[in-house]
């Protein structure tokens, strides 16, 4: 178990309020990533972090933020959340000694499912 | 994007060994090949990863092709828990951005 929890496992609200995600890790990994996973789509990758307030985007970015701003707390935050952004969202950590990047293993949380209606 | 082909779905019966092969033919030399699996109702699961060289772990094993082309996860004795999508994986690398692709993977099916 790397020690990978997010917060909450559930969650339905309104399309244009704000929600925010959190994933927490004990493991003091470096890297951190947020994908969303929806049918026919996979999973893709929305933003990473490789380090405290150093983060970067992924291939389906719009609409959302993140902030990092201790090793343990990676939060993911819609705006203003829309009924498109409805999906299953997972965190993820790099293994690897505490470094990481892509071509290091990641280990997944069990995913929050959001609902926007 | 970095591609890996892999067979939709595949069926297995219980204590058999299963080969689940993948087709990556424009991989990088620095790139390793990841395999995940995912349960229902859960995030994927690390299975192994490897560069060159076959590799073993407690969950399978992975025999890459000498041109790294393609790439195979054997289940030595699938088990019921084993169902599962499995998905092989490259890293893809465009502009300076990084990612993992995961496509559409294999639905493996294991008959008690």
């Amino acid at each position: 178990d790397a020690g990978i929890t997010q917060s909450p496992r559930h969650k339905v609200t309104e399309t244009g309020t704000p929600v925010t995600l959190r994933c927490h890790q004990t493991e003091n990994h470096r890297y951190m990533y947020w994908y969303r996973q929806d049918p026919g789509h996979g999973l893709r990758l929305i933003h990473y972090s490789y380090g405290v307030k150093d983060t970067d985007k992924g291939e389906v970015s719009d609409g959302y933020s993140v902030s990092r701003s201790k090793t343990e707390d990676f939060l993911l935050t819609l705006e203003s959340a829309t009924s498109s952004q409805t999906s299953v969202y997972f965190c993820a950590i790099s293994f690897g000694n505490g470094t990481g990047g892509f071509n290091q293993p990641q280990h997944f949380g069990d995913g929050t499912r959001l609902s926007i209606l | 994007d970095a591609k890996t082909t892999q067979p939709n779905s595949m069926e297995s019966n219980e204590e058999e060994p299963v080969h689940l092969p993948c087709n990556h033919s424009t991989i990088s030399g620095t790139d390793y090949i990841h395999w995940y699996r995912q349960l229902p109702s859960q995030g994927p699961e690390y299975v192994i990863h490897g560069l060159t060289s076959n590799v073993n772990n407690r969950m399978a094993s992975l025999a890459i092709a000498e041109d790294r082309k393609s790439s195979t996860l054997i289940l030595h004795r699938a088990t019921l828990r084993d169902a599962a999508v499995y998905y092989c994986i490259l890293r893809d690398v465009q502009g300076g951005s990084e990612k993992l692709v995961f496509g559409k993977g294999t639905k493996l099916t294991v008959n008690p």
